[in-house]
C-alpha cells in the first residue's frame, strides 16, 4: 500500500532554516510528482511547491518563491523541503501528497514546525 | 494568485443534501477541469474526496458528487450522515502560480 512517512517535529528560531523529509513507499516513486502543503494552527491549506517525478523544475507558489527549496533522491525514494529565513508565521503542520492527475490522491501524516524564539 | 472563494460554514440534518461552492477565476476553476475536493477531520490529514472535477476515488461514497460551471465548482454531499461533519477543501490547478486552495468549509450535520 502507498504509505508517506515525514520527519518528526521540530522547534526552530526566527531566521534558522528547517528541512522536512518524506519518504515514499508502495509504489514506483519516479512516477508521481511529490506537493508541499502547509496548514497554519486553525488555518487553511495552502499549497507551497510540486517536486517534479521527472526531469522538470520544480514549480513553487509565488508566495513562497526564493524562500524554500524542493528537491528529491529518487534512490532513497525521498522528497525533501527545506524553508529558510523562519519567522512566527511559518509554525503549522507540513504536509507532503503524492500527485495524482494534479490532485493528492495520498497525504503523509505532516510535520508541525514550531518558530519561536 | 488569490485563494478560491468558499462559504466558511454550511449545514444540514442527516439525510439532506447540501452543496458547498468554490469560486475562482477564468485563469484557475474556468480554464482546467483539475478541481478536486478535500475532506478534512480534526488532527487528520487531509482526504481526496473528487478529483478532474467529477470523479471519485475508490473507496468514496457516491453521496459525493462534483460539479463545475464557468468559473465555479461545487460539491454536493447527499443523504447527509454524521460523519460527514468535517473541513472541505477545493484545489484547483492554476496559470501561473500553479496551484490554490480555497479557504475552507466547515460542514455541520444537525
Amino acid at each position: 500500500q502507498v504509505v508517506l512517512v515525514q520527519s518528526g517535529t521540530e522547534v526552530k528560531k526566527p531566521g534558522a532554516s528547517v528541512r522536512i523529509s518524506c519518504e515514499a513507499s508502495g509504489y514506483p516513486f519516479s512516477r508521481h510528482h511529490i506537493h508541499w502543503v502547509r496548514q497554519a494552527p486553525g488555518q487553511g491549506l495552502e499549497w507551497m511547491a510540486w517536486v517534479s517525478s521527472g526531469s522538470d523544475e520544480p514549480k513553487y507558489s509565488q508566495n513562497f518563491q526564493g524562500r524554500i527549496t524542493v528537491s528529491k533522491d529518487t534512490s532513497a525514494n525521498t522528497a525533501y523541503m527545506e524553508v529558510r529565513s523562519l519567522r512566527s508565521e511559518d509554525t503549522a503542520i507540513y504536509y507532503c501528497g503524492r500527485d495524482f492527475g494534479w490532485s493528492i490522491d495520498y497525504w503523509g501524516p505532516g510535520t508541525l514546525v514550531t518558530v519561536s524564539s | 494568485q488569490s485563494a478560491l472563494t468558499q462559504p466558511p460554514s454550511a449545514s444540514g440534518s442527516p439525510g439532506q443534501s447540501v452543496t458547498i461552492s468554490c469560486t475562482g477565476t477564468s485563469s484557475d476553476v474556468g480554464a482546467y477541469k483539475y478541481v478536486s475536493w478535500y475532506q478534512q477531520k480534526p488532527g487528520k490529514a487531509p482526504k481526496l474526496m473528487i478529483y478532474e472535477v467529477t470523479k471519485r476515488p475508490s473507496g468514496v461514497p457516491d453521496r459525493f458528487s462534483g460539479s463545475k460551471s464557468g468559473n465555479t465548482a461545487s460539491l454536493t454531499v447527499s443523504g447527509l450522515q454524521a460523519e460527514d461533519e468535517a473541513d472541505y477543501y477545493c484545489n484547483s490547478y492554476g496559470a501561473g502560480d500553479g496551484w490554490v486552495f480555497g479557504g475552507g468549509t466547515k460542514l455541520t450535520v444537525l
